[in-house]
């Protein structure tokens, strides 16, 4: 089975500053897809950026980007100028590329508390 | 092109009773999964409905069971309902041939 861990419960950003928020997986996988969710006071579930396992060139989508390690697996998510409302739960998932067996299936982390600072 | 809907969007419930929670998948989406969310067990993967067959299901117990509609519209149902219940349910749904899964609002779950 597969595992998802993310080792910081709450980080703080000064705005317009530039946070990474970290996740480590465990797959015995190789084909995969690794997501990053924002999920602000609303609750509503929002994706900020999608890496698939097989590229090896690092996701980017405006001021967010990740840090990919297929080895290490390890995929961190930086953001880029900070703005008030990045504020929000961050979790990170993993998504199985057999569908067979796993269909849609999201693995998530336990997420992290961004909180963004005047 | 809406979003993905879930009714209700709150629910106030007594341990015992039964409850029937419905989402309605962005159009053209046949795929559904279901998630419950709370403070001590985090996210956690409900099932998964495709074309009326639930294709994936999670480690819940019998009580929790659902079914998925022609229209693709997708229903879950809660019978003899725990304290532990309490959380909010999220659906989400995907094309086929696209990687992103869309998220609804979520239903708030409350049992007393």
């Amino acid at each position: 089975a597969q595992t998802v861990t993310q080792s910081q419960p709450e980080m703080s950003v000064q705005e317009a500053e530039t946070v990474t928020l970290s996740c480590t997986y465990d797959t015995s996988e190789s084909d995969y897809y690794l997501f990053w969710y924002k999920q602000p006071p609303s609750r509503q579930m929002i994706l900020v950026i999608r890496q698939e396992a097989y590229k090896q060139q690092n996701a980017t989508e405006n001021r967010f980007s990740v840090n990919f390690q297929k080895a290490a697996k390890s995929f961190s998510l930086k953001i880029s100028d900070s703005q008030l409302g990045d504020a929000a739960m961050y979790f990170c998932a993993y998504r199985s590329r057999i569908r067979e067996t796993s269909g849609s299936r999201l693995t998530f982390g336990e997420g992290t508390q961004l909180t963004v600072n005047p | 092109k809406a979003g993905v809907t879930q009714t209700p969007r709150y629910l106030i419930k007594t341990r015992g009773q039964q409850v029937t929670l419905s989402c309605s998948p962005i159009s053209g989406h046949r795929s559904v999964s279901w998630y419950q969310q709370t403070p001590g067990q985090g996210l956690q993967f409900l099932f998964e409905y495709f074309s009326e067959t639930q294709r994936n299901k999670g480690n819940f117990p019998g009580r929790f069971s659902g079914r998925q509609f022609s229209n693709s519209r997708s229903e879950m149902n809660v019978s003899t309902l725990e304290l532990g219940d309490s959380a909010l349910y999220l659906c989400a749904s995907r094309a086929v041939v696209y990687n992103e899964q869309f998220f609804g609002p979520g239903t708030r779950l409350t049992v007393l």
